[in-house]
């Protein structure tokens, strides 16, 4: 039972290029949430997508954007890259809000 | 402003003690809270989740507790292994409701020595 697929798993761009990370959910699970996670932090919630809709956001900019598809994989997309925004990106998927949630194992983006 | 802290000094123990994390949270009334672990370099994996209306969860060797009026949750590993050796991570709610917006303390490594 394949779980939470990133790709890519590495990834290295320079300063203000764009990037689009990639999310296949767990099977069965409808809901994605995406999550950035700085070195010795713990994760920090992006958005969250259900039925191609963004139902939730935290504290990130316009820069961070995101799509779901009706096979309900997921985009994440982050334009004008800053040094800042290197850190390791997660994808999660649950079947329902209020139960655990399955993470992919993340893209480590690094921006020079 | 809503906070999670969790004991930023990493825990180390013997083989075959019981590890006690903790997770304290403030200005949240949170509906449940969740106990991940993370190896280094790999994503989270779910553990246990405990509801408001819960004061104990079992799961093998592990015991959550959830204290709501000391907003507190206790994460125990009992007869520790070095194969628990990871970063713990707690998580709430960001409501006092169920959005699915999860909220994350900083972790607390655990360090089992043989």
């Amino acid at each position: 039972d394949a779980g939470v697929t990133q790709s890519p798993t590495h990834l290295i761009k320079t300063r203000g290029q764009q990037v689009t990370l990639r999310c296949s959910p767990k099977s069965g699970h409808d809901t994605v949430s995406w999550y950035q996670q700085a070195l010795g932090q713990g994760p920090q919630f992006i958005f969250q997508y259900y039925e191609e809709e963004e139902r939730q956001r935290g504290n990130f900019p316009d820069r961070f954007s995101g799509h779901q598809f009706p096979n309900y994989s997921s985009e994440l997309n982050v334009n004008a890259l800053l040094l800042g925004d290197s850190a390791l990106y997660l994808c999660a998927s649950s079947l329902s809000i209020g139960s655990g949630y399955t993470f992919g194992s993340g893209t480590r983006l690094t921006v020079v | 402003s809503q906070k999670i802290e969790q004991n930023s000094e990493a825990l180390n123990i013997q083989e075959g003690k019981t590890a006690t994390l903790t997770c304290n949270y403030t200005n949240y009334s949170p509906a449940y809270l969740q106990w991940y672990r993370q190896d280094p370099g790999r994503g989270p994996v779910f553990l246990l989740l405990i509801r408001e209306n819960e004061k104990e969860k079992r799961k093998e060797r592990l015991k959550v507790t959830f204290d709501t009026t000391l907003k507190q949750s206790l994460f125990h590993i009992t007869a520790s292994q070095p194969a628990d050796s990871a970063t713990y991570l707690c998580a709430l709610d960001s409501s006092s409701g169920n959005t699915g917006k999860l909220i994350f303390g900083q972790g607390t490594t655990l360090q089992v020595k043989p």
